[in-house]
């Protein structure tokens, strides 16, 4: 069946340094979308990201990903994390139901 | 604008009493999840539903109960709320034919005790 794996349960990294959390999926579905959402302390889940073209960045609130589906992967990255960047994020697959990843944990120090 | 309204958003109830999560979409959309989340962990599906009067359970479904009496509204039901389930509880809804895209309810804070 579908799946969604992100290795890292938590990432933890100094401000103005390079973010990368990875994300790789499965499944037998050609026109797959996948989407990185943010969930803040408190809040519900928001949509960062979203994209179903192979090879084409997406971009948004500085962070980018770009999907590969050669290697079923769409990992988000930013140049230069801030502090209010550190939230929970969650890759997710949608086909005809949508999966969620386990989340990793982004806390950014100063 | 897509809404998801959750009620209640916070809730105290006692250990072996009967709990009613309610959820209501106006996104016209065919799926509808519920998922809960621990304290410094990810969401968790409990059950979701993609057509009225048929639910299907999620990766963590024992303790919960879900109906579907509408497109509309989506239920969580604990029969006998343990101090387990102590959790915030997130309704969702999407539509795979508009792409996908989850929108979130706020959010109910449970607390059992």
């Amino acid at each position: 069946g579908d799946s969604v794996t992100q290795k890292e349960g938590l990432v933890t990294l100094t401000e103005g340094l390079p973010v990368m959390l990875n994300c790789t999926y499965q499944t037998i579905y050609s026109n797959a979308f996948l989407f990185w959402y943010v969930h803040y302390l408190n809040e519900s889940p928001r949509l960062l990201l979203k994209s179903s073209t192979d090879n084409k960045r997406t971009e948004h609130q500085g962070f980018h990903a770009t999907l590969h589906k050669s290697s079923s992967s769409f990992h988000l990255q930013k140049s230069s994390a801030q502090l209010s960047d550190s939230a929970l994020y969650y890759c997710a697959l949608s086909t005809y139901k949508v999966i969620f990843g386990k989340g990793t944990h982004l806390h950014v120090l100063p | 604008e897509a809404a998801v309204t959750q009620s209640p958003r916070s809730k105290v109830a006692v250990t072996g009493g009967k709990v009613t999560l309610s959820c209501h979409q106006t996104n016209n959309h065919d799926y509808m999840y519920w998922y809960r989340q621990d304290t410094g962990h990810g969401l968790r599906l409990i059950h979701y539903s993609y057509v009225a009067d048929s639910t299907e359970k999620g990766d963590i479904p024992d303790g919960y109960k879900a109906s579907r009496p509408s497109q509309e509204n989506f239920s969580l039901i604990l029969e006998l709320a343990s101090l387990s389930q102590t959790a915030v509880y997130f309704c969702a809804s999407s539509d795979p034919g508009q792409g996908g895209e989850v929108f979130f309810g706020k959010g109910t804070r449970l607390t059992v005790v």
